[in-house]
């Protein structure tokens, strides 16, 4: 089967740089992506790696292992607004199907 | 309109009732979804379409209905819902088929209570 791991809480303060860990044990693997989600919102896309190392989109980054089947998300210089819940997912065959962890829920605090 | 638009945004209906959520996507995707998402947990998937055939059911009651008439349009029909079927049930499309990823665009979701 297919299962995800990643902390159900952080908490950190503004200015701050927090990493959320996701580890994985699927049947494929295609890639890793990250999703955030605010309080009744919907999911918006961040970030997305199929090969092993970081990829940096302003202030957040992505790092994927894939021998380590594990990769986190990387906010940095943290703002108010970045509470929300972070979900990674992986992306189990070449359609575009994911398997969604159940989210960390980061806070971020003045 | 633009991405994905879900209505109704709530809905409140009783066990018996007989309800339908439309989805309609705006981007060209030939792949959509449902979820589940109950309070504090995680998404489920529940259905895929991908070119408009039904391609995962991951072992969802048949109290929930499927209808996927075109690769724009997505509907999931409800009849004889169970209270602990409240949830937010969102929407997604992504183009299948082509390199590289491609991100899942939600809807803003419908807001079901079941009494």
């Amino acid at each position: 089967g297919q299962s995800l791991e990643q902390p159900s809480e952080v908490t950190a303060v503004e200015g701050a740089i927090v990493q959320i860990n996701c580890t994985y044990q699927t049947s494929g693997f295609y890639g890793l992506s990250w999703y955030q989600q605010h309080d009744g919102g919907a999911p918006t896309f961040l970030s997305y790696n199929a090969l092993d190392g970081l990829e940096e989109t302003g202030r957040f980054s992505s790092f994927l292992s894939r021998s380590d089947s594990y990769g986190y998300l990387l906010l940095q210089e943290l703002q108010m607004k970045d509470s929300a819940s972070y979900f990674c997912a992986v992306r189990d065959t070449n359609a575009g199907k994911s398997t969604f962890g159940d989210g960390t829920t980061l806070t971020v605090k003045p | 309109e633009t991405g994905v638009t879900q209505t109704p945004r709530h809905l409140v209906m009783g066990m018996t009732n007989k309800k339908s959520l439309k989805c309609e996507q705006h981007l060209g995707h030939n792949a959509m979804y449902w979820y589940k998402q109950s309070a504090k947990k995680p998404l489920e998937l529940m259905f895929v379409y991908s070119l408009e055939e039904r391609v995962e059911n991951n072992s969802v009651p048949s109290r929930f209905s499927p209808e996927c008439p075109n690769s724009s349009h997505l509907f999931l029909h409800l009849h004889t819902l169970q209270p602990e079927d409240s949830a937010l049930y969102l929407c997604a499309s992504s183009q299948d088929g082509t390199s590289g990823y491609n991100e899942q665009f939600f809807g803003p979701g419908t807001r079901l209570t079941v009494l």
